[in-house]
């Protein structure tokens, strides 16, 4: 079973300050993802990382694969209200497979205005 | 936003009764996913579908049941419901077999009393 952990379980930031949630590792993801959820709402799909060393950024969020391929990081700059929510990273199996994503327990993120 | 439309999105059964959860698609993927949401667990794969009458298990199956006739139609059957499955239950599409950009419903909130 591959297993993902996310950390921290929970930030509470004032808005304007800086965040990075973590998601590792011990097993081989193809691609990882990661999904912003809002309360009632399903998960929606923010970035996918393939390549190890990747780097994405999708406005004041920067994404980053690692170079083994079995951990991710989620920066945000100048975190604003908006960006609370249920951040959860998830892995791609190896090999191809139609048998789902293994995610991770999530970040709650609160941005305090 | 994916056409995925989940029914019913409420719901409180009895423990022992049956319970039949649906998730609709107008996108044509070939891929189908259930996953429950639980504090503490994260997103659990129930079962997957990889086209019409194939389905397998996944992680979290025992207790449940699919059927896949239609393309577009999904259903999860909880045989005979239990405490234990008051979940958040999310369906989820995917027009690749390797789980990358996945989109999901909205989400059945199930109580079992």
């Amino acid at each position: 079973t591959q297993l993902l952990e996310q950390s921290p379980q929970f930030l509470s930031i004032q808005e304007g300050e800086n965040l990075t949630v973590y998601c590792n590792s011990s097993s081989v993801f193809s691609s990882l993802q990661w999904y912003r959820q809002e309360p009632g709402e399903g998960p929606v799909l923010l970035v996918t990382v393939v390549t190890g060393g990747e780097v994405k950024k999708l406005k004041r969020l920067t994404f980053q694969f690692g170079d083994a391929r079995k951990d991710s990081s989620l920066h945000i700059t100048a975190a604003q209200p908006g960006d609370t929510g249920l951040y959860l990273c998830a892995g791609a199996p190896r090999g191809g497979g139609a048998d789902g994503l293994t995610f991770g327990k999530g970040t709650h993120l609160i941005i305090q205005p | 936003d994916a056409g995925i439309t989940q029914s019913p999105r409420h719901k409180v059964t009895e423990t022992g009764t049956p319970v039949t959860l649906r998730c609709h698609q107008t996108e044509n993927h070939r891929y189908m996913y259930w996953y429950r949401q639980d504090p503490g667990h994260g997103l659990r794969l129930i079962h997957y579908s990889y086209g019409v009458k194939d389905t397998d298990k996944g992680e979290v199956s025992d207790g449940y049941s699919v059927s896949r006739s239609k393309t577009e139609d999904f259903l999860l059957t909880l045989e005979s419901a239990t405490s234990s499955q008051t979940s958040v239950y999310f369906c989820a599409i995917s027009d690749s077999g390797r789980g990358t950009e996945a989109f999901f419903g909205q989400g059945t909130r199930l109580t079992v009393v």
